[in-house]
Order: C-alpha cells, then structure tokens, then sequence
C-alpha cells in the first residue's frame, strides 16, 4: 500500500511560475525524499530530507518537512517546460521505501 | 560507479504465458533490491524488496513472485501472467533502508 499522498494530482502553470507539491504520510519517517520521473521512464532522486530538518534547498528546489503535520512541501521556482514531469514523495517508514501517487506537474512555454 | 540494467525494456505477452524480468546491479555489493508495479498514470506499488541472497518480503498477494539468486541480481517471475499485470514494472536499489533509490529505465508489460 502507498505511505504517501500527493496533491494536487495535477498541476499546470506557465514557464517562469512557481510550482507547490504536498505530500502527506501516515507512519514516522527517518527521511522523506522526492523524485520525478519523466513520462515513461524509471524515477530520478531531487531531494533527502532527514526527520531532524525542516527545510532544504537543491537549486531551484525548496523542500520543507512538518514531522508534527506528517507533510512535506515541495517547491520549484521559476519553472521551465523541461520541469514537466510527474514528482512522487517516498518515505522509509516500515522498513522499505513507499511512494504516493504523484503530482503530474506540466510547464507550458 | 554503481549502474542498474532491467531489461527488457517493452514485452508483449498472451495471457497465461510466464514472466521473467531481470534487474542487475552493478558496482556495490549487498544492496536492498525492489520491484515496483506503475499502472497507468498512477504511483507506485511495492511488490517485493530484499535485503539479501534468497531473502524476498512480498507485499501484495498476487501470482508474481521474485527470487534473487545472487547478490545483485533480483528476478520477476510468472508462471501464468492475467490482463491485470499490464503495467510499468522498475526495479531499484539503495544501500540501506532511507538511503536514495536509484531506478532502472523500467519494463513495460503489456497482457493480451
């Protein structure tokens, strides 16, 4: 079963904008981490954020953590078309990594 | 550096033939291995994981299985496959529980 969820499902914006994904968890995490995946394609690793961190940023990318909400954030600043992707949180709860379903994010030039 | 091979890549099969998909890990020894299902659209689904040779922990009843007969090789396996099984299949490993997956390229499968 999935641990996590991500909302919205979808989400559509122009280039230069700036995409918000959440992703909500059910059980306690050691770290929470985010990938995309391009259509079609296996999933590319972003961003680790440790259960003791409240925010990390990788280039464009913002990711915060509420361990007492059980939610992350993710953000992507002045998007770009080559950001459409869909972006899945994971989290290590239960002894093996769990997916949510993904935010399909398209950037339109 | 360490790689990941799934192959194949696209497979077309009647429903009731067998299954095999293979992943191979390259460059690290003793990883955490994963099979993962996408249906369309979707998230991911957890099928198997194994932390070592011979040690499978299956997520969801269904009629596929996995084996890892060695170290860095972990098999998907069907003796009968269902039009259920259509999906996206990956295989992925990571060095230790909330370390960073890395995926292979994945296996499209698809049951007529």
């Amino acid at each position: 079963s999935q641990q996590g969820e991500e909302d919205p499902q979808a989400l559509s914006i122009q280039e230069g904008e700036n995409a918000t994904m959440n992703c909500s968890y059910k059980t306690s995490i050691n770290n929470l981490q985010w990938y995309r995946q391009n259509s079609g394609r296996g999933l590319v690793h972003l961003i680790l954020i440790r259960s003791n961190e409240r925010e990390k940023h990788s280039g464009r990318l913002r990711v915060t953590l509420d361990t007492s909400k059980k939610s992350s954030s993710l953000l992507i600043t002045a998007s770009r078309a080559a950001d459409t992707a869909s972006y899945f949180c994971a989290t290590d709860g239960n002894n093996d990594m769990r997916f949510g379903a993904g935010t399909r994010l398209t950037v339109k030039p | 550096s360490q790689t990941i091979h799934q192959w194949p890549a696209t497979l077309v099969q009647p429903v009731g033939s067998p299954l095999s998909l293979e992943c191979t890990v390259e460059g690290t020894s003793n990883p955490n291995l994963y099979w993962y299902r996408q249906a369309a659209g979707r998230g991911l689904q957890l099928l198997f994981y194994s932390v070592g040779i011979g040690q499978i922990s299956s997520e969801v009843p269904q009629n596929l299985s996995a084996s890892r007969p060695q170290d860095r090789q972990f098999i998907l396996s069907s003796k009968k496959l269902l039009l259920s099984d259509s999906g996206f299949y990956l295989c992925a490993w990571d060095p230790g529980l909330g370390n960073v997956l890395t995926f292979g390229a994945g296996s499209r499968l698809t049951v007529l």
